[in-house]
């Protein structure tokens, strides 16, 4: 069945570096695909989305890669900052599903002053 | 904008009693939506509703149902509560464009605890 993964559990930085979270994706038909940042107590917050048609796209000081030969999905933060501290969250979702999200795991970023 | 708002924000039961999650959403979104999330694990969709008087089933909806009366709310029910159903629950909203989900939105929990 369709599944979203992350690589790695938790991922340490200094404050400063850049950061890079990756997510794999198992259906090569899915359209859309979201990070989302989740701090203690409180519920995801949209980061960042890319349509399958693209392969590319940048915010502000976030960029995701979408790499559909590899079903791959990346999350860049430049110049991490302790405010960055959170769990990431890749999802994925299909044309006409009624925006039905699929969550992978998560990763936790830690962010070292 | 108040955003998406959920009603309580914790609740404790005894297995076997029900309770309704309140989710409420002030943005006109279409679509709503009810997640819960398990100690070291994404997100589930337990139902969703695209539209006023419909919902549909998501991924995991044993145990729970949902009521849609209202665009800007979305219920979630739990008739008789089992300790399975410890978790925190999240609602989301959106508005869809071009056939294609828009952003979801998310609320900021509901931490629900079955002893």
């Amino acid at each position: 069945g369709e599944s979203v993964g992350l690589h790695l559990p938790t991922l340490s930085v200094q404050e400063g570096d850049n950061s890079i979270i990756n997510c794999a994706y198992s259906n090569s038909a899915s359209d859309y695909f979201i990070w989302y940042k989740q701090e203690s107590g409180k519920g995801p917050q949209f980061i960042i989305d890319i349509r399958s048609n693209m392969d590319k796209r940048q915010g502000q000081r976030v960029t995701v890669l979408l790499n559909k030969t590899v079903k791959h999905l990346s999350l860049q933060i430049a110049a991490t900052q302790p405010g960055d501290s959170a769990v990431y969250f890749c999802a994925e979702t299909f044309y006409n599903q009624g925006g039905k999200l699929i969550f992978g795991q998560g990763t936790e970023l830690s962010v070292k002053p | 904008n108040a955003g998406v708002t959920q009603t309580p924000k914790f609740r404790v039961l005894k297995t076997g009693q029900s309770m309704t999650l309140l989710c409420a959403q002030d943005m006109n979104h279409e679509y709503m939506y009810w997640y819960r999330q398990d100690p070291g694990m994404g997100l589930r969709l337990i139902h969703y509703s695209v539209g006023e008087g419909t919902t549909a089933k998501g991924e995991v909806p044993d145990g729970y149902n949902v009521s849609r009366l209202k665009k800007q709310n979305f219920l979630l029910g739990l008739e008789s509560a089992a300790p399975s159903q410890t978790s925190v629950y999240f609602c989301a909203s959106s508005y869809p464009s071009g056939g294609l989900p828009d952003t979801q939105y998310f609320g900021p929990g509901t931490r629900l605890t079955v002893l």
